[in-house]
């Protein structure tokens, strides 16, 4: 399967500002999606990101908010703006690898003050 | 619209013993999957099995099996010999199918359940 580097692991930021969240593969794939996990709460896929395509957003998460970026095979990321401290999540990544299993990052921990 | 339903919030297991946490699904599909993950305090995402809607057998891995009853659209994981490692949340999950890409979509997460093992 395949294995995602994700970057930062944890951050604190101000309110008013922007995070962007990073991952790499090693491997090419195809999809790729981001999850926001609330405190407390399950996974709610906030985007699919295809190479080569826009992402395609869920209903109430909207481009402005989460920008995201695929450049390549093996890349991604997804940018918080305008953080609020509402924002403040565990943001993971995850892909599809061949075999039709997932695989996801370790993590990023927001914390908005 | 599929949905996963998990409707343990928290379980308590003594150490060595087994437990079953319950999940069930919806859905129109033929074609579906379903996998458990495990999320211990530190956030990562583990992957602990995966059943596939025309596999015949239940599947396992290791301590871990799955009491698939397809009727009844349940999806059972059970782990044998708690460990006190095993404490942790456990979410149930269902592959959604694009037909377009046949490769899998998003997929879908239950509520999740925290299972607590007491030494």
């Amino acid at each position: 399967s395949a294995v995602i580097s994700q970057k930062p692991s944890r951050d604190i930021c101000q309110r008013g500002t922007s995070l962007t969240i990073q991952c790499q593969v090693d491997s090419q794939v195809t999809m790729m999606f981001w999850y926001r996990q609330q405190p407390g709460q399950s996974l709610t896929l906030i985007a699919t990101a295809n190479q080569g395509s826009e992402a395609t957003y869920e209903s109430g998460f909207v481009i402005d908010k989460f920008p995201i970026s695929r450049p390549n095979l093996t890349f991604s990321t997804l940018t918080v703006s305008n953080m609020s401290p509402e924002d403040s999540s565990i943001y993971l990544c995850s892909v599809v690898t061949k075999d039709y299993g997932y695989t996801f990052g370790s993590g990023t921990r927001l914390t908005v003050v | 619209a599929q949905k996963i339903t998990q409707t343990q919030p928290g379980m308590f297991v003594q150490e060595k013993e087994a437990v079953t946490l319950d999940c069930t699904y919806d859905t129109s599909d033929q074609s579906y999957g379903l996998f458990w993950y495990k999320q211990p305090s530190s956030g990562e995402m583990i992957f602990l099995i995966y059943q596939g809607s025309y596999d015949e057998q239940n599947a396992t891995e290791g301590r871990y099996s799955l009491n698939f009853q397809k009727a009844r659209k349940s999806a059972n994981l059970v782990i044998s010999a708690s460990q006190l490692g095993d404490s942790a949340m456990y979410f149930c999950a269902m592959r959604e199918t694009l037909a377009a890409y046949n490769q899998g979509g998003k997929l879908i997460f239950g509520q999740g359940t925290e299972l607590s093992v007491k030494p």
